[in-house]
């Protein structure tokens, strides 16, 4: 069954460090998405991308934040600067866009800043 | 913010019936009603959805009252694999690319 994949699982960086998240979606998927959870906390919904372009975004994904497609196969969440308080578990998830799209999750990368 | 709410826990013997109930009194008519659960710190996994009529796949159902105020999920047969948090989230789902907006879930234990 196909499924989303995220690297690395674990990212270990220091304040203020440049990260990159890596995301490959289900291949005939169109509509792709970063959620965070912070520890203990909800899954927050942060950005989605349609046709290389952000469709949504929330008051979350700041300047700080960018996403990208670089090729036909990955998508990807840059932080800029890392703080403190982006320490979380980031899913990318991926929809094809088609019935009542079903979003399919990652199993999440975690990203630890010291 | 959620538009639903849900009991912060419940659970049941493993091999018997999970009902989860679900309130989402100011639901609209173009909105849907889906469940995820996320099992540990694991990538949330869609479960199920509906519009209005009552739905079954391989893992659940789902029960949507006439006036689809509530709803509850339905587990047939527990078993330890299916301790999670289960999320009722209300959202527009006949256009793509709407995003999930993920309450506190209420957190299913199922025991031996």
């Amino acid at each position: 069954e196909p499924e989303v994949t995220q690297t690395p699982s674990h990212q270990v960086t220091q304040m203020g460090q440049e990260v990159i998240l890596r995301c490959v979606p289900i291949s005939n998927h169109l509509y792709f998405y970063w959620y965070r959870q912070i520890l203990g906390q909800k899954v927050e919904f942060l950005v989605s991308f349609y046709n290389n372009e952000i469709s949504e975004k929330s008051e979350i994904f700041d300047d700080q934040f960018s996403v990208e497609r670089p090729d036909g196969s990955n998508f990807t969440l840059k932080i800029r600067s890392t703080k403190l308080e982006d320490s979380a578990m980031y899913f990318c998830a991926s929809s094809d866009g088609t019935g009542e799209d079903e979003q399919f999750f990652g199993p999440g990368t975690r990203l630890t800043v010291l | 913010d959620a538009k639903t709410t849900q009991p912060p826990s419940m659970d049941c013997a493993e091999g018997r019936a999970a009902n989860l109930p679900c309130n989402h009194s100011t639901i609209s008519g173009n909105e849907y009603v889906y469940w995820y659960r996320q099992i540990h710190s694991q990538g949330p996994q869609y479960i199920i959805h509906g519009l209005k009529n009552n739905e079954t796949n391989e893992m659940a159902s789902l029960i949507i009252t006439e006036d689809r105020k509530s709803s509850t999920l339905i587990l047939p047969h527990a078993t330890l694999r299916d301790t999670a948090v289960y999320y009722c989230i209300v959202r527009a789902g006949a256009g793509a690319n709407s995003k999930l907006t993920f309450g506190k879930g209420i957190t299913l234990s199922v025991r031996p």
